[in-house]
C-alpha cells in the first residue's frame, strides 16, 4: 500500500534562518507531487507541483523553492525565512487518478 | 472573485440534525474533492466526484456539473462530526492540482 511521510512534524524557526521540509512517497512510481501551505486563519494554497524528477512549477511567487531529486522525494526549501511563512505544509501526492493523498503536514513557526 | 466558494463559513447544528455544505466553481473542472480538516491539521479525502452521487455512511456527497455546484451532506449529524469540511477542485487540463475553497468550520452540540 502507499504512504506519505513528512518531516519534522513541527518545527519553529528563526526569521532569517534557512528551511528544509521533506516529503516521501512509499509503494507507488512517478506521482504528482505537492506542496500546499495554510496560513493562520486563511485557507489552503497551492505552491508547488511535480509532474516527474527535476520538474516543478511555482503557483505562487516567494522566497520558496522545491526540488524533486529522486522520483518520491519532495522537498520545499527557504535560504532565509519570514514570518509570512509560518503555517501548515501540506505535502500531497496523485497518480493517474483523481484521488489525492496527503501527509500529516508540517506545522512550522517562524519567531 | 475566487474560483471556488463554498458556504456557509461558520456552523452549528445540534446533534441529530441534517447539515448541508455548499461548493460552486467557476472553472471547468475533472474532478472535485470533499475534504475533511480536523483541528490537528491532518486532513481526509471524504469524496472524490466527477459526476453524480455518492454516499459513505452518515455523508452524502453530490455534484451538478452543469450548474458547477456540489453538496456535502451529513445525516443524523454527532459532536464528532464537528471539523473543517473544505472543496477543492481539479481544473481540467491540470496537472491534478487542488485549488482549494476557504472552507466551513462545522460544530456539531451535544
Amino acid at each position: 500500500s502507499q504512504t506519505i511521510h513528512q518531516w519534522p512534524a513541527t518545527l519553529v524557526q528563526p526569521v532569517g534562518s534557512p528551511l528544509s521540509l521533506e516529503c516521501t512517497v512509499e509503494g507507488t512510481s512517478n506521482p504528482n507531487l505537492y506542496w500546499y501551505r495554510q496560513a493562520a486563519g486563511r485557507g489552503l494554497q497551492l505552491l508547488f507541483y511535480s509532474i516527474g524528477i527535476d520538474q516543478i512549477s511555482s503557483e505562487v511567487p516567494q522566497n520558496l523553492s522545491a526540488s524533486r531529486p529522486q522520483d518520491r522525494q519532495f522537498i520545499l526549501s527557504s535560504k532565509k525565512l519570514l514570518l509570512s511563512d509560518s503555517g501548515f505544509y501540506l505535502c500531497a501526492w496523485s497518480a493517474v487518478s483523481y484521488e489525492q493523498y496527503f501527509g500529516p503536514g508540517t506545522r512550522l513557526t517562524v519567531t | 472573485k475566487n474560483e471556488v466558494e463554498q458556504s456557509p463559513q461558520n456552523l452549528t447544528a445540534q446533534e441529530g440534525e441534517f447539515i448541508t455544505i455548499n461548493c460552486s466553481y467557476s472553472v471547468g473542472i475533472s474532478a472535485l474533492h470533499w475534504l475533511q480538516q480536523h483541528p490537528g491539521g491532518g486532513i481526509v479525502s471524504l469524496f472524490m466526484l466527477s459526476s453524480g452521487k455518492k454516499k459513505h455512511g452518515r455523508l452524502i456527497a453530490t455534484i451538478n456539473i452543469q450548474e458547477k455546484h456540489s453538496s456535502l451532506h451529513i445525516t443524523a449529524s454527532h459532536p464528532r462530526d464537528s471539523a473543517v469540511y473544505i472543496c477543492a477542485v481539479i481544473s481540467s487540463g491540470s496537472a491534478r492540482q487542488l485549488t482549494f475553497g476557504s472552507g466551513t468550520q462545522l460544530t456539531v452540540l451535544p
